[in-house]
């Protein structure tokens, strides 16, 4: 497909068990986002990668949430030991980097997201 | 850090009334200016963006927004909005200058028209 995809599209878990979230981005984009999506809260930005590293991972919460990228392409967002507050819509955004003189332009494009709810 | 501020967090229209979003962003260096809109169901999608030139920006299905650097502003319009308007929209700062490629997002305002 041309977008960004993620799976799965919901996720209902009991408190305590682990998830992982997966995105898949556009072919070809470097950079990748995570963000958290609460009610009346907008977009919380948890971690970005730029190809297979994370430059920027100040937004995880806790140490109970981590993310890793392989090939540059597929990331995987995991949260161990879920708890309530961690009910949200989890979206991913992908862009590529383009370069004017000295000013770096990127335009996210954003998945469908994720609707995790911890019961 | 930067901020982002979207002052109406839900707006009640009639169609064919005009529109006009608040945002207001905190830092004052180069600034790339973004609004973002989700309708009912589907994902954030890009509404319009502003990197340098012109400061009136158009953008798709009619909205445009006004980068007025001395206000801090990036505020959204439309002159006549539609029922299919109703979604969530959300306004998005980055200062490429510190280097850094991630966006601040502002809370977002729920607008619904009525028909």
């Amino acid at each position: 497909g041309a977008g960004v995809s993620q799976s799965p599209s919901n996720k209902v878990t009991e408190k305590g068990k682990d998830v992982e979230l997966r995105c898949d981005p556009i072919s070809g984009h470097t950079a990748l986002y995570w963000y958290r999506q609460s009610l009346g809260q907008g977009l919380e930005f948890l971690i970005y990668f730029q190809g297979n590293s994370a430059p920027d991972k100040s937004g995880l919460p806790s140490d109970r949430f981590s993310a890793e990228r392989t090939g540059g392409s597929v990331s995987t967002l995991t949260i161990q030991r879920t708890q309530q507050e961690d009910s949200a819509v989890y979206l991913c955004a992908s862009s590529s980097l383009i370069r004017t003189s000295g000013s770096p332009r990127n335009e996210q494009f954003f998945g469908p997201g994720t609707r995790l709810t911890v019961l | 850090a930067q901020s982002v501020s979207q002052h109406n967090h839900h707006v009640i229209l009639s169609e064919a009334a005009s529109l006009e979003l608040g945002c207001n962003y905190s830092y004052g260096g180069t600034v790339n200016l973004f609004w973002y809109v989700q309708y009912p169901g589907q994902h954030l999608q890009l509404l319009l963006k502003y990197f340098s030139g012109d400061p009136l920006v158009k953008g798709i299905k009619g909205f445009e927004a006004e980068f007025i650097k001395s206000k801090f502003s990036f505020n959204l319009r439309k002159p006549s909005v539609q029922w299919s308007d109703t979604a969530e929209y959300f306004c998005a700062v980055k200062h490429p200058s510190g280097g850094s490629y991630i966006p601040t997002f502002g809370r977002g305002t729920s607008l619904i028209v009525h028909p």
